[in-house]
């Protein structure tokens, strides 16, 4: 089975300094995929970047960046110059992928999230 | 861009009501998923589907059921509406695919009370 790890329920950064979140998991699956989403006060969850589990470089989008350890099951995820905006909540979540000739329905499993609060 | 719209971003009943949660996508996804998230908890899968009329329970289905007649449009049911079911609800959408990088797309929430 699956399972997910954010150790920490809340984390205060100040704005423009970068903050770490960080994501442990656990699978006996060789391949996966795993996701960070940002849920802000407004209830919505929105996708912020992915690493999969054979890509050799750590993933990176804009301000978003993914330190992958792959041999300690980490995917944390680097917020660099912080925004106010950027205060919400953050959740990692893995999906696994079947074996070869078999059907991925897409299943994701998420942590319990951690909220981030960006002081001015 | 993916439109997932859910029906309603609060709703209030009572319990043992019947009540639907309607979710629709624009994006001709094959798959779609029911989560609940509670506080401490995540977000925890109740049902998902695969392609129309199929489904497949998740990890805390008791008390729900599911629908899905048209490839666009998923409802979760409360079958008779309970104190505990008092939650925030998100549904989601993906592809189906054999890759993993695809996301899931989700709407913005239905924050459910039960009295």
């Amino acid at each position: 089975a699956q399972k997910i790890t954010q150790t920490q329920p809340g984390m205060f950064v100040q704005e423009k300094e970068a903050v770490t979140l960080d994501c442990t998991y656990d699978t006996s699956d060789p391949s996966y995929g795993l996701f960070w989403y940002k849920q802000p006060s407004s209830g919505e969850m929105i996708f912020l970047i992915y690493q999969g589990s054979y890509d050799q470089q750590n993933a990176t989008e804009g301000r978003y960046s993914l330190n992958f350890q792959k041999a300690r099951k980490s995917a944390n995820l680097v917020i660099s110059a912080s925004q106010l905006g950027d205060s919400a909540m953050y959740f990692c979540a893995m999906r696994e992928v079947p074996n070869a000739g078999g059907t991925s329905y897409g299943k994701l499993t998420f942590g319990q999230g951690t909220i981030l609060t960006v002081h001015p | 861009d993916v439109k997932v719209t859910q029906s309603s971003r609060y709703l209030v009943k009572r319990t043992g009501e019947k009540v639907f949660l309607e979710c629709v996508q624009d994006m001709d996804h094959e798959n779609m998923f029911w989560y609940r998230q509670d506080p401490g908890l995540g977000l925890r899968l109740i049902y998902f589907s695969y392609d129309v009329k199929m489904k497949e329970k998740g990890d805390i289905p008791e008390g729900y059921s599911v629908s899905r007649e048209k490839k666009e449009r998923f409802s979760l049911i409360l079958e008779s509406a309970s104190t505990n079911q008092t939650s925030m609800y998100l549904c989601a959408s993906s592809l189906r695919t054999a890759y993993s990088n695809q996301p899931q797309h989700f709407g913005d929430g239905t924050r459910l009370s039960i009295l």
